[in-house]
């Protein structure tokens, strides 16, 4: 099974509102990752988790809370968000062997109205 | 922060052509990927090339790396509509290879 499933594929939430993000991997590999994408722009890195501990924060506003609750999953807890936090949110999963790709989600999209 | 550039921004070509995406990148890496991405949707690894090979091949994909100028080229041989894609390279930084930087990317139109 090589897929990183994502939850929920859509999402509009209003700025008063809390969230998560979920995603899931049953690849047995031991880094997940948070990016998040805006329209026409390539993805920017918020969050590492490597073996389960946060081992890279891009400076990301608190309002996103990031948690690694075991190996094989990976949330995106959401409070207090502007509009400008809108966009597609990609989960990504790679081993910590010899091989660095990542494996992809299909994303959550998020509106913030 | 995004790692490089990618030329063209945009790129338009026949089936059957073939398609040449370059990268430049500013520090020192581990190794370079390119991704593809369909529109709105996850990213796919295409291929790895680490900073000591100068040339990959997989299937109708030709990746070159030149560390000394900083740079990567992808070509797509053959092309065909279903290469129609966004395409990324990324670095990896040689302290962390989880840390991966993604360039501008290339938006590439294969007309059928």
């Amino acid at each position: 099974d090589t897929e990183v499933t994502q939850t929920p594929k859509h999402l509009v939430m209003g700025m008063t509102n809390k969230k998560s993000l979920k995603c899931e991997q049953h690849m047995g590999h031991r880094a997940m990752y948070w990016y998040k994408q805006k329209a026409k722009k390539p993805p920017e890195l918020m969050f590492v988790y490597s073996y389960e501990k946060l081992s890279i924060n891009e400076s990301v506003p608190s309002r996103f809370s990031p948690e690694c609750p075991n190996s094989s999953l990976l949330n995106l807890h959401l409070h207090a968000l502007q509009p400008e936090d809108s966009a597609l949110y990609l989960c990504a999963s790679s081993s910590q062997g010899k091989t660095y790709e990542q494996y992809f989600g299909p994303g959550t999209r998020l509106t913030v109205t | 922060s995004q790692q490089g550039e990618e030329d063209p921004q945009a790129l338009s070509i026949q089936e059957g052509e073939n398609a040449t995406m370059n990268c430049s990148y500013k520090t020192s890496i581990n190794n370079l990927q390119w991704y593809r991405q369909n529109s709105g949707r996850g990213l796919v690894h295409l291929i790895l090339i680490r900073s000591n090979e100068r040339e990959k091949h997989s299937g109708r994909l030709r990746v070159t790396l030149d560390t000394s100028k900083k740079s990567s080229s992808l070509l797509i041989t053959a092309s065909r509509a279903a290469d129609t894609a966004s395409y990324f390279c990324a670095t990896a930084s040689p302290y962390n290879n989880n840390d991966m930087r993604f360039g501008a990317g290339t938006r590439l139109t294969v007309k059928p």
